[in-house]
This record gives C-alpha cells, structure tokens and sequence, in this order.
C-alpha cells in the first residue's frame, strides 16, 4: 500500500464549477501536509499547506481529517488556469515528506 | 531569486554513458533531495543530504551516487546509464528534513538510449 494515495482523474469539471480532491495517508503519526501543485512538464509548486485546523487561501480550501487519516483540497469557482495535477504530500514513518501520485484536473470553458 | 536551479535542462545519453547532473540552491537551506518522476509512478525519491556532510539513500538508488559538496550543492552522478534511468529528475530543498516545505528545481529530461 502506497503511504499517500490519490485517485488520479481526470476530474474534467466545467469552468466555474466546484471540485474537490481526497487523498489518504497511512502514516498517522505524520505532522506535516501540503498540496502542491504540477503544470504539465514543470516542477511541483506548493499550493498551501494543511493545518489541523484547516485553511483558506481564496478560492482554495484545505482540510485535514485525522480520524479517518485523509486530507481534502476544494476549489472553487474553478478556472481554466486551475488544469493542473495536484499532488497531496504526507511523512511517512522516516519523517520523509512522501508524494501521492497526483490527481489531474481539467476545467473546460 | 534564484530559489533552486538544476543544469542541465535536457541531456540525451547512450547506454554505459556517465554524467553529473547539477543543484543548487541560494535559500540556506539544510536539506536537499533527488527525485526522479515517471508517468504513473509520481515522485520517488533516490538520495537525500538532511544537512551538510550527510547523504542517505531513499526509495530507488541502484545506479546512482550523490554528492553534497557544500550547504549549496548537491550533485547526482549516473555512473553507467541506462535506459531505465530514462526520466525527469528534480532537486528539491528544504529548511529541515520532514518538516518544512520542499521547493523544486526546473528539472533536468533524461534520455537514455
């Protein structure tokens, strides 16, 4: 079992509409969470980290569920620009960060 | 501002062929990573240097050798390539190991033949 899973879309969403992204992690001592963001043929960019409290950051929304062990990534009013792969990122028991296989979204006009 | 920068961009080699590939990064950071990414496989990480002097192995580093020659600089060799080490490979880094946020360099496109 991967220690960060993803369910890798496509999500094709029109523009405008609302998307939301699960991932679940098997490391439930881990302390850190981020989703990152990949366009096509570049390197990974952090979106926003997740606190346990979760957190906003415009039109994005980050949650963190330790009971169940899963992080969440909402967005918003999607845009075109948003067609990206994002990836969820936990520790796993080493203490390295450790990256899910990402998740392709795809918003059409 | 620089943040992590890798060269080259793009290297075609053949079969048995060596070669370096460069990183560094202008952020003081202590930890410094290599990645290689392959379609469908995400990111799997081949060595890591949690601080300066110190390099470890990760998930996948049959065929690789790394060097962390200052705070700055982390290099990843490939002694004898081969067409399995076709892939793009990227340099990250970070504050501390595990904890703080990784940032990437452009990558370096592989092509061994």
């Amino acid at each position: 079992r991967k220690e960060v899973e993803q369910d890798p879309g496509p999500f094709n969403v029109p523009e405008g509409a609302t998307v939301a992204f699960n991932c679940t992690y098997s490391n439930s001592a881990s302390q850190s969470f981020f989703w990152y963001r990949q366009d096509c043929r570049k390197e990974p960019k952090l979106l926003m980290s997740v606190y346990s409290s979760g957190n906003e950051d415009g039109r994005f929304t980050a949650q963190l569920n330790r009971a169940s062990q899963y992080i969440s990534l909402l967005i918003r009013d999607s845009k075109l620009s948003d067609s990206a792969t994002y990836l969820c990122v936990g520790t796993n028991a080493g203490n390295m960060l450790t990256f899910g296989g990402g998740t392709r979204l795809m918003v059409k006009p | 501002n620089a943040g992590v920068t890798q060269t080259p961009k793009f290297q075609v080699l053949k079969t048995g062929q060596s070669m370096t590939l460069q990183c560094a990064q202008d952020m003081n950071h202590n930890s410094m990573y290599w990645y290689r990414q392959d379609p469908g496989m995400g990111l799997r990480l081949i060595y890591y240097s949690a601080s300066e002097g110190t390099t470890d192995k990760g998930e996948v580093p049959n065929g690789y050798n790394v060097s962390r020659l200052n705070k700055r600089e982390f290099s990843l060799r490939l002694e004898s390539a081969a067409p399995s080490q076709t892939s793009v490979y990227f340099c990250a880094s970070s504050g501390r190991q595990g904890i703080d946020t990784q940032y990437f360099g452009p990558g370096t496109r592989l092509t061994v033949l």
